[in-house]
């Protein structure tokens, strides 16, 4: 099953916001809401930020944000601050009874 | 706190089989469904499989034929095996756990590299 398909690079200035797609189709992003999103940081843990598309963990600050389109599914970072430097991946439920992850996106703060 | 712990062989030969077990600490093992994720060299990261506590497992279509998910309740163990490997097995490989279509537990990784 193809990878969901995620910008390579973000990059955004301290305090600016910034959004991160995740496409996919019908048969995963398209067909649930089992969308969620991940952080990823060197010698880290990857760290669940959203699930369920919009869905916040006890913890995660609130400038993480989630929303779906169609097949198309999308991270916000609102108030961009240095530790959110990091990769950032979307995964789907699908139709296989199985998951799908996105190419991973990297994020830049300038 | 949930705490994940991947342990095994760094190297495995080509043809051969990969094992990897992963501790579960800070709750019971049947509180979430398991799974594995790996992340080959300067590639994105792929679900390989899940398991239940009662042994109910999925797999990712493109790996079923050659990957196994198992799980021991009493030691609070479940396990990763892949057969027939080559290069393109080598990665890190995490093992992770949640619930509802999400993973809220990770381990820090353990890197497995498939040569000769």
């Amino acid at each position: 099953q193809p990878a969901l398909t995620q910008p390579a690079s973000v990059s955004g200035s301290p305090g600016q916001s910034i959004t991160i797609s995740c496409s996919g189709t019908s048969s995963d992003i398209g067909g649930y809401n089992y969308v969620s999103w991940y952080q990823r940081q060197p010698g880290k843990a990857p760290k669940l930020i959203l699930s369920h598309i919009s869905n916040r963990p006890s913890g995660v600050s609130s400038r993480f944000s989630g929303s779906k389109s169609g097949n198309t599914a999308s991270l916000t970072i609102s108030g961009l601050q240095a530790d959110d430097e990091a990769d950032y991946y979307c995964s789907s439920y699908t139709s296989s009874a199985s998951y799908v992850f996105g190419s991973g996106t990297t994020v830049t703060v300038l | 706190q949930v705490q994940l712990q991947e342990s095994g062989p760094g190297l495995v030969k080509p043809s051969g089989t990969l094992s990897l077990s992963c501790a579960v600490s800070g709750d019971s093992i049947s509180a979430y469904w398991w799974s594995w994720v790996r992340q080959p060299p300067g590639e994105g990261l792929e679900w390989i499989g899940e398991i239940s506590h009662s042994g109910s497992s999925n797999y990712n279509p493109s790996l079923r034929s050659r990957v196994s998910v198992s799980i021991d309740n009493f030691k609070n163990l479940f396990f990763l095996t892949v057969n027939s490997v080559t290069a393109a097995d080598t990665a890190i490989y995490y093992c992770a756990g949640g619930n509802f279509w999400t993973w809220n537990h990770w381990g820090l990784g353990t890197l497995v590299t498939v040569s000769s």
